[in-house]
Formats: C-alpha cells, structure tokens, sequence
C-alpha cells in the first residue's frame, strides 16, 4: 500500500505570493492532518479534515487554509506569504477510531519564502 | 491544552551504547506513538502502543505504555549509526487531537 505523498517536495516562493501544497492520504484514510514544523518550534498543528469537513483547527492566522476533497486528497493554501512562513510542512493521514488514531507522515513539502 | 514532557531534548553516545527516552504527560492518554524523524523527511511510524502495559519490539527498538497510562519509554538497544535521528512520542488524550512532545535529538559517535 502506497504511502502518503505530498506535492511538491520544495517550494521557493517570495513574501506576499501565494502557495497550494497538496496531499494524498493512504488508500482508505479520510482524516488528513497538517503540521508546520520550523526548528525552534516543533511541530504544530494546522488544521484536521476528515470527510471533506474541518474537524480540528490550530492556532495559525487566516492566512492559512485548507480543503479536502471527496477522495480524501487534501490541499492547504497560505496566502500573503510571509518570511515566517518557511518550514517543513508535513501532512499525516489516519486510521483507527477517534481516540486511537495512528498517523502516518509523508515526506513533507519544504518552503523557502524569499 | 495538552501537553508531553519528552525528555532528555538531547543525546550524545557512543556507537553500540543503549538508547532510553521517555514522554510524560499530566493526564491519561489512550494511544502512544513512536515515531523517528531524519533530516528533511516525514516522521516515520516506528511503534503504536494501545494498551496500558503494553510493551511492544520492532528490532532493536522496544516500547512500552506505561501502566499509569501517563507516561511511555523507548528503548534502541546497541544503537548504529544509522539510528541518529529525532525521535517523537504522540499520544491521544481522549478523544482529542494527536499531542507530540518536542523530540529527543540522537547523536551517535562511531
């Protein structure tokens, strides 16, 4: 069974551009999560989907959003891109019931804003 | 909100040594992940662990879910070169979203 994958790999983009990163989950998973991880801060959440409805939100301004579709895919869009904005960004998809999931990474999407 | 004290953030040790890491939390989870990071990757899944006492082996790594329900261990036993990395533990309190602690740093020297 193939793994969660994540589009692209690297960015490069400047301060105030906007930028979609996309991922696919497991065959078979529905919840889809994303993280930001920069190395002063770990990770931390973004948001949670699971089918195709917000079930969790993080703590990040507005700028940071996100969707998924009726295959489970999943893409986060941050607009007005700040210098901040430069990290690991790592989707999870997962399976089990609610108070037992198990996330499984993908490979993330490095962001370099300029 | 929730939070995991992962600890030691760092380990430096000699090729062959054995590795112990742990992850304590104020309140009872229901889940305990193992997961090991190496630079510029994803984490990976290395251990779950669903029941309190639970003690559970992948190779050289073994884990196990604390009987209080609020702490987990991981151990690498004669670690090699390639066990550097960042190691997480996650867990699940209640029916809440994943909780990570903030990684304990493997150094090796061969």
């Amino acid at each position: 069974k193939a793994g969660v994958t994540q589009t692209p790999r690297y960015l490069i983009k400047t301060r105030g551009q906007q930028v979609t990163l996309s991922c696919s989950p497991i065959s078979g998973h529905r919840s889809v999560s994303w993280y930001q991880q920069t190395p002063g801060q770990g990770l931390q959440f973004l948001f949670e989907y699971f089918s195709e409805t917000q079930r969790n939100k993080g703590n990040f301004p507005g700028r940071f959003s996100g969707r998924q579709f009726s295959n489970s895919r999943s893409e986060m869009n941050v607009s007005t891109l700040e210098l901040g904005d430069s990290a690991l960004y790592l989707c999870a998809s997962s399976v089990g019931p609610r108070d037992q999931e198990t996330q499984y990474f993908g490979p993330g999407t490095r962001l370099l804003v300029l | 909100g929730q939070q995991l004290n992962q600890s030691p953030q760092s380990m430096f040790i000699q090729e062959g040594e054995d590795v112990s890491m742990n992850c304590t939390s104020s309140s009872i989870f229901n889940t305990w992940l193992w997961y090991k990071q190496e630079p510029g990757e994803g984490p990976v899944l290395l251990i779950a662990l669903y029941k309190a006492g639970e003690l559970t082996s992948n190779g050289r790594l073994t884990a196990q879910f604390g009987i209080t329900r609020k702490d987990s261990f991981l151990n690498i036993s004669a670690s090699i070169p390639s066990d550097v990395g960042i190691y997480f533990c996650a867990g699940h309190p209640g029916a809440q979203k994943l909780v990570f602690g903030q990684g304990t740093r493997l150094t090796i020297n061969p």
